[in-house]
């Protein structure tokens, strides 16, 4: 079974970077495509990318100019990164593992609340 | 506005009924049957509980079952029991982003 935990710091001000780090480990966990998916507030689930064991990534369109996704296959982590953040970055971030042969999450981590205030 | 579309909420006594669906389009629900759901119990990792329209993961009760129709999915959990209040979320694959998935809302199922 593929266990998986995130961290990184929980509140930020406006126009700081958002850093989070999930760590992946057991489990076939090569074949996945490792997300991230964000919750805000009293709305649904928003993706905001992905990347594969051999480092290639894909982000939504609206989060494009500010987000990046990094692998660090010795340590069996990835990062996200999300600079200039506001107050509509608050959210609880999760890391989850995709399967694109099929298109389900089949892991996720218990996710991580991030808040944006002055 | 999410992408898919599910009711806010649902409810049932215990023993009884719930179907709970998941309304998209020919570019994702109706065209693939690549819909999955996810129970999300608060501060806890949501977990899958149904993909590929109607398969369960090993571990997931037979009470959860899935369906579609057309454009709408559906999620039907039988018996219902205390611990089943939770949020439940669908997804499907979708031909229209550059991204492979789209998500419903959400709804939050309510046992009285």
């Amino acid at each position: 079974q593929v266990q998986r935990q995130q961290w990184g710091a929980g509140v930020l001000k406006p126009s700081e970077t958002l850093s989070l780090t999930c760590a992946v480990y057991g489990g076939s966990s090569s074949h996945y495509f490792w997300t991230w998916i964000r919750q805000s507030p009293g709305k649904g689930l928003d993706w905001i990318g992905e990347i594969n064991r051999s480092g290639s990534t894909n982000y939504n369109p609206s989060l494009k100019s500010r987000v990046t996704i990094s692998l660090r296959t010795s340590k069996n982590e990835f990062a996200l990164k999300l600079s200039s953040v506001t107050a509509a970055d608050t959210a609880i971030y999760y890391c989850a593992a995709f399967d694109k042969g099929a298109y389900y999450f089949e892991y996720w981590g218990p996710g991580t609340l991030i808040t944006v205030s002055p | 506005q999410s992408a898919l579309t599910q009711p806010p909420s649902a409810s049932g006594s215990p023993g009884q009924s719930v179907t709970i669906s998941c309304t998209g389009t020919n570019n994702d629900v109706g065209g693939y049957n690549f819909v999955s759901w996810y129970q999300h119990h608060p501060d806890k990792a949501p977990k899958l509980i149904i993909y590929e329209v109607n398969k369960r993961p090993s571990g997931v009760p037979s009470r959860f079952s899935g369906s579609k129709s057309g454009n709408t999915a559906s999620l039907t959990v039988s018996g219902l029991q205390a611990e089943d209040e939770a949020d439940y979320y669908c997804t499907s694959y979708t031909d229209t982003h550059n991204f492979d998935v789209v998500f419903g809302g959400g709804t939050k199922l309510t046992v009285l």
